[in-house]
């Protein structure tokens, strides 16, 4: 079946503008999970989203940041007013949520590569 | 503040060398520990999760074990070729968080030369 995809895989953007980024999970997996990737940073937690409960939003680094899921599914992470520090690689990733005990594997996709200018 | 770490932070090796990859977590309250693979340019692959009541996990010429009493993790490659040339990352579900959000490791870089 499907992999988890994210779009756009590349995109450039002026300083102040506002960009999308999507994400689909893979099928029948309630949990998505949003992180970003930049250099000198590592890895890190932005979003997470569980089922119908409230988004997990405490990695989110300032309230530019917002995002949603619809209907359980796909999710669009927005970053208002762009800033050069925005500048990575915003990675999605989704797992098949289940009783604690049983496996969690977070799937990612390939990532959208955001540059700002 | 709950990190995880990873040494080396590159690590070049001659083709059919066996290696380890190391990865220390900082509070052993986990509910599992994750390792990924990521070629430049793309996303994360993952190789093996350990869940915290286990001690290992196998797949082809990997070997990951967990030892939580220490807050470590390894992971062996055997027979390195190659296309095993990425970055290893570990990462950590910390138990205090109702999420599962995974805590990365910064990673290692191995490269395998031919």
């Amino acid at each position: 079946g499907a992999g988890v995809s994210q779009s756009p895989s590349n995109k450039v953007t002026e300083k102040g503008k506002d960009v999308e980024l999507r994400c689909d999970p893979i099928s029948g997996h309630t949990a998505l999970y949003w992180y970003r990737q930049s250099l000198g940073q590592g890895l890190e937690f932005l979003i997470y989203f569980q089922g119908n409960s409230a988004p997990d939003k405490s990695g989110l680094p300032s309230d530019r940041f917002s995002a949603e899921r619809t209907g359980g599914s796909v999710s669009t992470l927005t970053i208002q007013r762009t800033q050069q520090e925005d500048s990575a690689v915003y990675l999605c990733a989704s797992s098949l949520r289940r009783q604690v005990g049983h496996q969690e594997t977070q799937y990612f996709g390939p990532g959208t590569r955001l540059l700002v200018l | 503040k709950q990190e995880v770490t990873q040494i080396p932070a590159a690590l070049s090796v001659p083709e059919g060398e066996n290696l380890v990859l190391n990865c220390s977590f900082t509070d052993s309250a986990i509910y599992n520990l994750q390792w990924f693979r990521q070629d430049p340019g793309k996303g994360l692959t993952s190789l093996l999760l350990i869940q915290s009541s286990q001690r290992e996990q196998t797949s082809g010429r990997l070997n990951a074990s967990l030892d939580k009493s220490s807050g470590r993790s390894t992971l062996y490659i055997a027979a390195s070729q190659p296309g095993d040339s990425a970055t290893y990352l570990c990462a950590v579900v910390y138990m205090d968080t109702g999420r599962r959000a995974l805590t990365f490791g910064s990673g290692t870089r191995l490269q395998v030369q031919p």
